[in-house]
């Protein structure tokens, strides 16, 4: 079974342009998180979808930031204009559905993750 | 979510166990211990998790203090590939987002 994969794995841009990260989940999973850990600080949660609904967008840091994923299957992290302050890696992970396991049990598998440099 | 504490970081000898201790002295009675790892260079992985009761799986070992303030993640026999940073998180429900801390940075040596 394929993992959570991302794309790309790495991205350089300049400040003001526009990057969208993909992240592709493990197939049949319902959930889907967006995490970031920018330099020298620790991995954050940005938000959390439930098939194309955003459960909890809390961890998204302003409105530069779009999160969409369409159909419930990949989704996408747009970053537009990007700043310096952007630069770091994220993170997509997903679950299945809580409600198709037993018990509370729902490890959320993470993909390696795209590094994004923005000078 | 409660707070966890952990060492920032431990040494282990290669084929030794490696013992990572982590408080969580304000854990809700609703709340899991959760552990996660992050190999250099790699994404956030599942180790384990546990409620109250001790934990074992083929990766690790997970006691639990009886007042659940407090819990040990052991690595019986430890690899060089364990070296990593590991994360003690609690939460409260599976699809909870996870609150990553600074955890411990274990690093194994030969």
């Amino acid at each position: 079974e394929a993992g959570v994969t991302q794309f790309p794995s790495h991205s350089v841009i300049e400040k003001g342009q526009t990057v969208t990260l993909r992240c592709d989940p493990i197939s049949g999973h319902d959930n889907l998180y967006w995490y970031r850990r920018v330099m020298g600080k620790e991995i954050k949660f940005l938000l959390h979808f439930v098939k194309e609904s955003k459960q909890d967008e809390s961890g998204m840091p302003n409105n530069r930031f779009l999160a969409e994923r369409t159909g419930g299957t990949y989704s996408t992290l747009k970053v537009q204009p990007a700043e310096l302050e952007d630069s770091g890696v994220y993170f997509c992970a997903s679950s299945q559905d809580p409600h198709a396991v037993a018990g509370p049990y729902n490890e959320q598998f993470f993909g390696p993750g795209t590094r994004l440099t923005v000078l | 979510d409660a707070k966890t504490t952990q060492p920032p970081s431990m040494d282990c000898a290669e084929g030794r166990a490696a013992n990572l201790p982590c408080n969580h002295s304000t854990i809700s009675g609703n709340e899991y211990v959760y552990w996660y790892r992050q190999i250099h260079s790699q994404g956030p992985q599942y180790i384990i998790h546990g409620l109250k009761n001790n934990e074992t799986n083929e990766m690790a070992s997970l006691i639990i203090t009886e007042d659940r303030k407090s819990s040990t993640l052991i690595l019986p026999h430890a690899t060089l590939r364990d070296t990593a940073v590991y994360y003690c998180i609690v939460r409260v429900r599976s699809t909870d987002k996870l609150i990553f801390g600074t955890g411990t940075r274990l690093q194994v040596f030969p």
